[in-house]
């Protein structure tokens, strides 16, 4: 079945560093992959819509010069947490769907849990 | 923002029994889809039922929606202790054309051995 990869799965820094995280769709092409934020024992919120050769779309809330989104080819999407603080210190999460769309399931990373000291 | 509201918050029960998950949701949908996520993990995609549909089955698993109360179920039959997860269920919100999905709050199931 699709796969997407996550990288790292867990990351701990200072306080002030940026982080930045890769989710790859590894045998599907991803036009449009997601970002989601999940603290602990609560739902996934969704972040911000990367779409692939244009800016990503920002859910309202959500910061776009703290999380800037990178989507440069059909496979590979990036989300870099700049001068993280432990307020950012969560549970993150991609998925990328299909191109089939609408009625396609997404196909989620397995995590990145950041931790800011 | 989050649609769809679930329950129960938190369900335990003894393995062979069924669990039984509700979600609502409040706009309207092209379908709705269950995920799983095991703590620390990220979600698997257990199963998707059409608007169009009310009852689907995936081997342990039935789902129904009704959306003329805006509600769907997830049934585990015979449950295990490996089946322990957070249970979500997700809507693709029709108002964004189908494109972006929305997650309900989750059931956390823990099935004792």
């Amino acid at each position: 079945g699709a796969v997407v990869s996550q990288h790292p799965s867990r990351v701990i820094c200072k306080s002030g560093t940026s982080v930045k995280i890769e989710c790859r769709s590894l045998d599907f092409q991803a036009t449009t992959m997601f970002w989601y934020r999940q603290f602990p024992k609560q739902s996934l919120m969704l972040m911000a819509t990367s779409n692939e050769g244009s800016k990503a779309t920002y859910e309202q809330g959500v910061e776009k010069d703290k999380f800037l989104i990178n989507h440069a080819s059909l496979t590979l999407s990036t989300l870099t947490v700049t001068s993280a603080h432990p307020e950012d210190s969560s549970f993150y999460i991609c998925s990328a769907r299909d191109s089939g769309g609408g009625n396609q399931p997404q196909h989620f990373g397995d995590g990145t849990r950041l931790s800011i000291l | 923002s989050q649609q769809g509201e679930e329950d129960p918050q938190a369900l335990s029960i003894q393995e062979g029994e069924n669990a039984t998950m509700n979600c609502s949701y409040k706009t309207s949908i092209n379908n709705l889809q269950w995920y799983r996520q095991n703590s620390g993990r990220g979600l698997v995609h257990l199963i998707l039922i059409r608007s169009n549909e009310r009852e689907k089955h995936s081997g342990r698993l039935r789902v129904t929606l009704d959306t003329s109360k805006k509600s769907s179920s997830l049934l585990i039959t015979a449950s295990r202790a490996a089946d322990t997860a957070s249970y979500f269920c997700a809507t693709d919100d029709r108002n964004t054309g189908g494109f972006k999905t929305i997650f309900g709050a989750g059931t956390r199931l823990f099935v004792k051995a």
